[in-house]
C-alpha cells in the first residue's frame, strides 16, 4: 500500500518570495512521483514527474522537485513565485503495474502582492 | 495535446435520480479513472478501467458503478443519487505513468 502526506494544507507567501511545498510518501515498491496543480474551477494539470534518472526534475514555469529516496520525500520548490502561481498543488505516488495514483490532500498556495 | 472531456461542468440532480457522468479521451489511452474531490480529503479513486469492458474498484466504490463499452469513453453511474454524493468528479486517462485529467463535473444532489 502507498500513502502520501502533504505536510502543509495552506502556504501563504508574498510575490517574489521563495516557496517550498512539502511531500512525503511511503511505499513498499519502487515509485513514480508527481506534482499536479489545480487552478480555481479547473481540472488537475501535470506539473512535473519523477520516473527514473536524475533526482532533480523541473517544470517549464520554474518549479522544481527533488526525489530523496532516503527521506522518502519529493518536495516542490520555486525560487520566486508570482501571483499567477496561486493554486492548489497535489503530490501523488504511483507504483506497480496498473499506474494507479495515490494523492495527498493538497496544499493551497496563496501568493499575495 | 491529450484531451479529456467531461459531459457537464455543473450538474444539479434530485435525491434518488439516476445520474450519468460521461468522460471521453482522444489519445487511445488504455487506462481511465474516476475520482471524487472533496475539500480537505483530496482526490479519492472511485473506479478505474484498464481495458474495454474491464473495471476495478477503487477506494470508495460504494454507491457507484461504471461502464466502458468503447476505449475512448468511460461512464460513471450513480444508481440512486444521495446528498452525500455532492462533490467534484474528475475523470482521467493514462497510458503508462502519469494521468491526464478532464475539467471536472461539479455535481450537486438536492
Amino acid at each position: 500500500a502507498q500513502s502520501v502526506t502533504q505536510l502543509d494544507s495552506q502556504v501563504p507567501v508574498f510575490e517574489e518570495a521563495p516557496v517550498e511545498l512539502r511531500c512525503n510518501y511511503s511505499s513498499s515498491v519502487s515509485v513514480y512521483l508527481f506534482w499536479y496543480v489545480q487552478y480555481p474551477n479547473q481540472g488537475l494539470q501535470l506539473l512535473l514527474k519523477y520516473l527514473s534518472g536524475s533526482t532533480l526534475v523541473e517544470s517549464i514555469n520554474g518549479f522544481e522537485a527533488e526525489f530523496n529516496k532516503s527521506q522518502t520525500s519529493f518536495h516542490l520548490r520555486k525560487p520566486s513565485v508570482h501571483i499567477s502561481d496561486t493554486a492548489e498543488y497535489f503530490c501523488a505516488v504511483s507504483g506497480g503495474s496498473n499506474y494507479k495514483l495515490t494523492f495527498g490532500k493538497g496544499t493551497l498556495l496563496t501568493v499575495n502582492p | 495535446d491529450v484531451k479529456v472531456t467531461q459531459s457537464s461542468r455543473y450538474l444539479v440532480k434530485r435525491t434518488g435520480e439516476k445520474v450519468f457522468l460521461e468522460c471521453v479521451q482522444d489519445m487511445d489511452h488504455e487506462n481511465m479513472f474516476w475520482y471524487r474531490q472533496d475539500p480537505g480529503l483530496g482526490l479519492r479513486l472511485i473506479y478505474f478501467s484498464y481495458d474495454v469492458k474491464m473495471k476495478e474498484k477503487g477506494d470508495i466504490p460504494e454507491g457507484y458503478s461504471v461502464s466502458r463499452e468503447k476505449k475512448e469513453r468511460f461512464s460513471l453511474i450513480l444508481e440512486s443519487a444521495s446528498t452525500n454524493q455532492t462533490s467534484m468528479y474528475l475523470c482521467a486517462s493514462s497510458v503508462g505513468a502519469g494521468q491526464y485529467f478532464g475539467p471536472g463535473t461539479r455535481l450537486t444532489v438536492t
